[in-house]
């Protein structure tokens, strides 16, 4: 069974910086493009990132770029976020989903990761 | 980037009708388009993928149809555990984008 399990959420200042973790287990973490999608406070969903199986290439939302980074550590079953120079706007549930094969949609999903950006 | 529209914002049904929901994207993606269900309080669910794929454990009363710009999740007969809210995404280009939502209530 394919689990995903976000940690590092929380409150921050804006201007601040947070780093988010997924822990993957129940599939070949190697052989699968990895995202993260957000969920503001009532809103719909905005992708936010990717990242192909062997990190060598990333993909970023306008909204982010230059200020987030992510990556992996295929050692550890691991996707990261760096999430750098935070605004309130950045307030969401931040999700780690997995990428079906090939296909750059997203067939398994993390619980979650609350981020407040708020002073 | 491309633009997702879906239609309608909210749509009321009783349990046993048939429910249809529309996505229009303002440039071809081809069939490169999912859905999605999320329940309040859950990440969403893969329901279908490549326009008309059903995803892994995904009842058949879903089916999606469409290509091109115009895309249709149609429920063939609700279920009570299907009133939720559902998405489309497509993946044709960067960067990836989801359509805004249709909430499926319950009459």
């Amino acid at each position: 069974e394919v689990q995903l399990l976000e940690s590092g959420g929380g409150l921050v200042q804006p201007g601040g910086s947070l780093r988010l973790s997924c822990a993957a287990s129940g599939f070949t973490f190697s052989g699968f493009a990895m995202s993260w999608v957000r969920q503001a406070p009532g809103k719909g969903l905005e992708w936010v990132s990717s990242i192909r199986d062997t990190g060598t290439s990333t993909f970023y939302a306008d909204s982010v770029k230059g200020r987030f980074t992510i990556s992996r550590d295929n050692s550890k079953n691991s996707l990261y976020l760096q999430m750098n120079s935070l605004r309130a706007e950045d307030t969401a549930v931040y999700y780690c989903a997995k990428t079906l094969l090939g296909k750059n949609c997203f067939d398994s999903w993390g619980q979650g990761a609350l981020v407040t950006v708020s002073s | 980037e491309i633009v997702l529209t879906q239609s309608p914002a909210t749509l009321s049904l009783s349990p046993g009708e048939r429910a249809t929901l529309s996505c229009r994207a303002s440039q071809s993606v081809s069939s490169y388009l999912a859905w999605y269900q999320q329940k309040p309080g859950q990440a969403p669910r893969l329901l279908i993928y490549d326009a008309s794929n059903r995803a892994g454990g995904i009842p058949a009363r879903f089916s999606g149809s469409g290509s091109g710009t115009d895309f249709t999740l149609t429920i063939s007969s609700l279920e009570p555990e299907d009133f939720a809210v559902y998405y489309c995404q497509q993946r044709s280009d960067w960067p990836i984008t989801f359509g805004q939502g249709t909430r499926l209530e319950i009459k």
